[in-house]
């Protein structure tokens, strides 16, 4: 059961670059969402999806796309890095989306913006 | 709209020691869950703890004590006896039932170091 796999697990870009961080889950869960994690500020949520084809902004969308055509799979993508998005990034699901009663974290992404 | 504040950015003790991190949130909502996170150097996060806001029964889970207060919305973590296998950051996050979707809303993190 692999839960929720992110890749990848390390990334360094050049400013201006795009890319995307992929995100799985094999729980048949509704709900996905992606944040990032600064130092001294805990984990902030970019965006979120409560189904296939439904997404939201979070707390810190700008600079980020997300779309989510399967219940499996939300990638979420920067357009053009900037060093300000150096962070580790982390994809959540969880089955119910109205109540969150649990949240199945991957393992992050490391992404550095140069 | 939803707020976690942990106040201690950092506590060290030595091991055997007791620790209590401490957890205090904001919600307008009377349904809501209350969590704790561990983030070992590993950077992965382990789930520790989930609780409603309608259960306000302490937990305990062998070294690992939980006291959820409403009164003072509070959701307190103590390590009995730390070891220094408990060093990582430690955060306390709450999710609102909405009727839209939920969102879960973190804590800035306590850095736990337990040393020898």
């Amino acid at each position: 059961n692999a839960g929720v796999t992110q890749t990848p697990k390390f990334q360094v870009l050049k400013t201006g670059q795009s890319m995307t961080l992929q995100c799985a889950q094999d729980m048949n869960h509704e709900y996905m969402s992606w944040y990032r994690q600064d130092p001294g500020m805990g984990l902030r949520l970019i965006h979120y999806s409560v189904g296939a084809g439904i997404t939201d902004q979070g707390e810190v969308p700008n600079g980020y796309n997300v779309s989510r055509s399967t219940t499996e799979d939300f990638p979420l993508r920067l357009l053009s890095a900037a060093p300000s998005q150096t962070s580790v990034y982390f994809c959540a699901s969880s089955l119910a989306p109205f109540v969150l009663t649990e949240a199945f974290f991957g393992q992050g992404t490391r992404l550095t913006v140069v | 709209a939803q707020k976690v504040t942990q106040a201690q950015t950092e506590i060290s003790v030595v091991e055997k020691e007791d620790v209590t991190l401490d957890c205090v949130y904001e919600t307008r909502d009377t349904t809501y869950y209350l969590f704790w996170y561990k983030q070992p150097p590993s950077g992965e996060l382990v789930f520790l703890i989930r609780r409603n806001s309608f259960d306000e029964q302490n937990e305990i889970s062998g070294r690992y004590s939980w006291n959820f207060q409403k009164s003072t919305s509070s959701f307190n973590f103590t390590i009995t006896a730390s070891q220094v296998v408990d060093s990582a950051v430690y955060f306390c996050a709450l999710s609102e039932a909405t009727g839209t979707a939920s969102k879960l809303t973190f804590g800035t993190g306590t850095r736990l170091q337990v040393t020898l």
